[in-house]
């Protein structure tokens, strides 16, 4: 058992460009979750999947956004047409169910200049 | 609405010093609870969890926290803090049956010698 884990691990972009994320769970573990932290706050929830299925989106995730999870594996998470206010640090979670504790890969740092 | 309030942003303690920081949730069905440790630039460790039973949890490095139903509390405790326990701490909350965490903006810990 590796983790969970992101890639890529850094991405610097300019406005207006599309960006891509990858997130590997924890191979046994069905729910994969994605979340936004910015400086100095807490994790914010942006959307989970269950298998393939997305079941939630937080208000968070805007047009611009789209998460998917085409096998019940790995994940992705694009960003469309980025703006400053996209920089943050994007971090996937996966958990089994039960028992539902969420563990967190290292994260993917956005900066868009 | 869910939230956590972690009312310390910023905790200094010497080694060798006990530690506790604090949690309050606002939740309106059964919580689980969790603290994650997060050291800079990385991701987010399970320190621990609480979902039932026993009101004290241990967790790994040393930790432990004590749900408090009457107070709506879930205050993280160590006796002794290493300096290696220097980061930032965050408490959370989710649901019985899994999917989002609502995390609190986090307490810095910061260890002098």
């Amino acid at each position: 058992d590796t983790g969970v884990s992101q890639d890529p691990r850094h991405k610097i972009t300019k406005r207006g460009q599309n960006v891509t994320f990858r997130c590997d769970p924890i191979s046994e573990h069905n729910r994969l979750y994605w979340y936004r932290q910015t400086l100095g706050q807490g994790p914010e929830f942006l959307t989970y999947f269950q298998n393939e299925a997305q079941l939630e989106k937080s208000r968070l995730l805007s047009d611009r956004f789209s998460a998917e999870r085409p096998k019940g594996s790995f994940s992705t998470l694009e960003i469309q047409r980025t703006e400053q206010g996209d920089s943050a640090m994007y971090l996937c979670a996966s958990s089994q169910e039960p028992p539902y504790e969420q563990y967190f890969g290292p994260g993917t740092r956005l900066t868009v200049t | 609405a869910q939230s956590v309030t972690q009312p310390d942003i910023h905790i200094t303690v010497s080694e060798g010093a006990s530690l506790e920081l604090r949690c309050n949730y606002s939740y309106g069905a059964t919580p689980y609870l969790f603290w994650y440790v997060q050291s800079p630039g990385q991701g987010l460790q399970l320190l621990l969890k609480y979902f039932s039973g026993d009101t004290l949890v241990q967790g790994i490095k040393g930790f432990e926290a004590e749900f408090k139903r009457s107070q709506s509390s879930f205050n993280l405790r160590k006796p002794s803090v290493h300096w290696s326990d220097a980061a930032e701490y965050f408490c959370a909350v989710g649901p019985e049956y899994g999917n989002k965490l609502v995390f609190g903006a986090g307490t810095i810990l910061r260890v002098k010698s």
